[in-house]
């Protein structure tokens, strides 16, 4: 159970487009879905928390308009990277929980800006 | 000083061994005490998590949480190499829930055959 599904594991693309990744919790229901940024041999950093049919609420120095996160069902979350640039390469991870229950994460998409 | 302090290894042991996996921490307030863990380019897969004090165990797997001294293990029992991984202990204060997760870096584990 609690199974977290991240799409795509991998992107590449051109300097100036924008890339979504989606996140899904495939057998639960996920009151609160959370977005992560992890560097090489790095630990996670949060970047965002957001709930379901409410605006995401952002880690300090995260750029809002540059990070666009919709919340729009209990099962889906989407990450927007807009106007991506080679500095915005990272491997993103999302996790899902339900109501005072741990954290299950996706398997995470690299992201590789050209 | 970080509020989780965790040795980043790597930390190579041979098959069989009993593995000893530990984060100390700063912050009195935390009272959930998870272990992940993270194999290269795949997300953290949550192993166990305790609250408060105590022990817990899990097949190979045993967590221990000494609040007192603000210390936590992970022990691995029979280690296999399929082990080999990233382990990242995670905590989280009782305010927050499992909202707030304050992460070690990460101790990478070898486990050779």
């Amino acid at each position: 159970g609690a199974v977290v599904s991240q799409h795509p594991s991998w992107v590449i693309c051109k300097s100036g487009t924008s890339v979504k990744i989606e996140c899904r919790s495939l057998d639960f229901q996920a009151t609160t879905m959370f977005w992560y940024r992890q560097f090489p041999k790095q630990s996670l950093m949060l970047m965002a928390t957001s709930n379901e049919g409410s605006k995401a609420t952002y880690e300090q120095g995260v750029e809002k308009d540059k990070f666009l996160i919709n919340h729009a069902s209990l099962t889906l979350s989407t990450l927007t990277v807009t106007s991506a640039h080679p500095e915005d390469s990272s491997f993103y991870i999302c996790s899902a929980c339900q109501k005072d229950q741990p954290q299950h994460f996706g398997d995470g998409t690299r992201l590789s800006i050209l | 000083q970080k509020e989780v302090e965790q040795d980043p290894g790597p930390l190579s042991v041979p098959e069989g061994a009993i593995v000893s996996l530990n984060c100390t921490y700063s912050n009195s307030a935390f009272q959930y005490f998870m272990w992940y863990r993270q194999y290269s380019r795949k997300g953290p897969e949550l192993l166990m998590y305790t609250y408060s004090s105590g022990n817990k165990e899990d097949g190979r797997f045993t967590a221990q949480v000494d609040k007192s001294s603000k210390y936590i293990s992970l022990f691995i029992r029979d280690s296999q190499p399929s082990d080999s991984a990233t382990y990242l202990c995670a905590m989280s204060a009782m305010n927050t829930g499992f909202q707030k997760l304050v992460f070690g870096t990460g101790t990478r584990l070898l486990v050779s055959p």
